[in-house]
C-alpha cells in the first residue's frame, strides 16, 4: 500500500519560501507509472492543484503560481519536494502531497498524504 | 481563465438520489474524457470517487456514478445515507493540468 508523508515547516514568513517535503513509501517516485504532486486548501475553501512532477523531472505547474513553484525528485530518500517562493497571507492552506497513475490508463490523485497545514505570518 | 462551477450546496433526503453538476467555463471539457470526483469529510483527506469521467476506483461503492453531457460533467449518488455528507470536488485533468471546481456542500436531510 502506498503512503505518502508531507513534512517542512508549519510557519513561514512573509516574502520568505515554503518549503515542503513528501516521502514515499510503497512505490518508487523513479517509476515511469506515476506523476506526484501537490495541491492544496486553504482553511474554509476549496481545492488548488499547485504542480505534479513525472519521475524524469518534467515538472508542471498550475498557470496562476508559474513563476513561484519549484519542484524536484530526491531518489535516494524516495521523496519530492516543492518550493514556493514570496509567500503572503493568501498561501496559508493545508498542503496535501499525492500520487497519480500514468500509464495506459491515467487516474488522478488516488493516493494522497495526510495533509501539512502552512501559516504564513511574521 | 479557465474554471469549472459546480453548484455550491445541494441537499437530498435518506435513500433518495441527488446530482451535483459541474460545468466547464473557457476549457473544453466536452473535448475529452478525464473528468475525476472527490469527496471529502471535514478535516478529511479527499478521496478519488470516479476518474474518467465514470469510472470507480476498486472500494467505491456503485452508489455513485458519474457521467458528461457537452461541457457538463455529472456526479450521482444514489440511495442517499448519512455518511454521503461531505463536500465533492470535480477535477479536469487534460494535458498533464488540473483544474478543480469551487465545490459542492451535499447535506442529508
Amino acid at each position: 500500500q502506498v503512503q505518502l508523508r508531507e513534512s517542512g515547516p508549519g510557519l513561514v514568513k512573509p516574502s520568505e519560501t515554503l518549503s515542503l517535503s513528501c516521502a514515499v513509501s510503497g512505490g518508487s517516485i523513479t517509476s515511469s507509472s506515476y506523476q506526484w504532486g501537490w495541491i492544496r486548501q486553504p482553511p474554509g475553501k476549496g481545492l488548488e492543484w499547485i504542480a505534479n512532477i513525472y519521475y524524469n523531472g518534467n515538472t508542471y505547474v498550475n498557470p496562476s503560481l508559474k513563476g513561484r513553484v519549484t519542484m524536484s525528485l530526491d531518489p535516494s530518500r524516495n521523496q519530492f519536494s516543492l518550493k514556493l517562493t514570496s509567500v503572503t497571507a493568501a498561501d496559508t492552506a493545508v498542503y496535501y502531497c499525492g500520487r497519480e497513475v500514468h500509464g495506459y490508463i491515467l487516474r488522478p490523485w488516488d493516493f494522497w498524504g495526510q495533509g501539512m497545514l502552512v501559516t504564513v505570518s511574521s | 481563465q479557465s474554471a469549472l462551477t459546480q453548484p455550491a450546496s445541494v441537499s437530498g433526503s435518506l435513500d433518495q438520489s441527488l446530482t451535483i453538476s459541474c460545468t466547464g467555463i473557457n476549457t473544453d471539457l466536452g473535448g475529452h474524457n478525464y473528468v475525476a470526483w472527490f469527496q471529502q469529510h471535514p478535516d478529511k483527506v479527499p478521496k478519488l470517487l470516479i476518474y474518467d469521467v465514470s469510472r470507480r476506483p476498486s472500494g467505491i461503492s456503485d452508489r455513485f456514478s458519474g457521467s458528461k453531457s457537452g461541457d457538463t460533467a455529472s456526479l450521482t449518488i444514489s440511495g442517499l445515507q448519512p455518511e454521503d455528507e461531505a463536500d465533492y470536488y470535480c477535477c479536469s485533468y487534460e494535458n498533464n493540468f488540473r483544474i478543480f471546481g469551487g465545490g459542492t456542500r451535499v447535506t442529508v436531510l
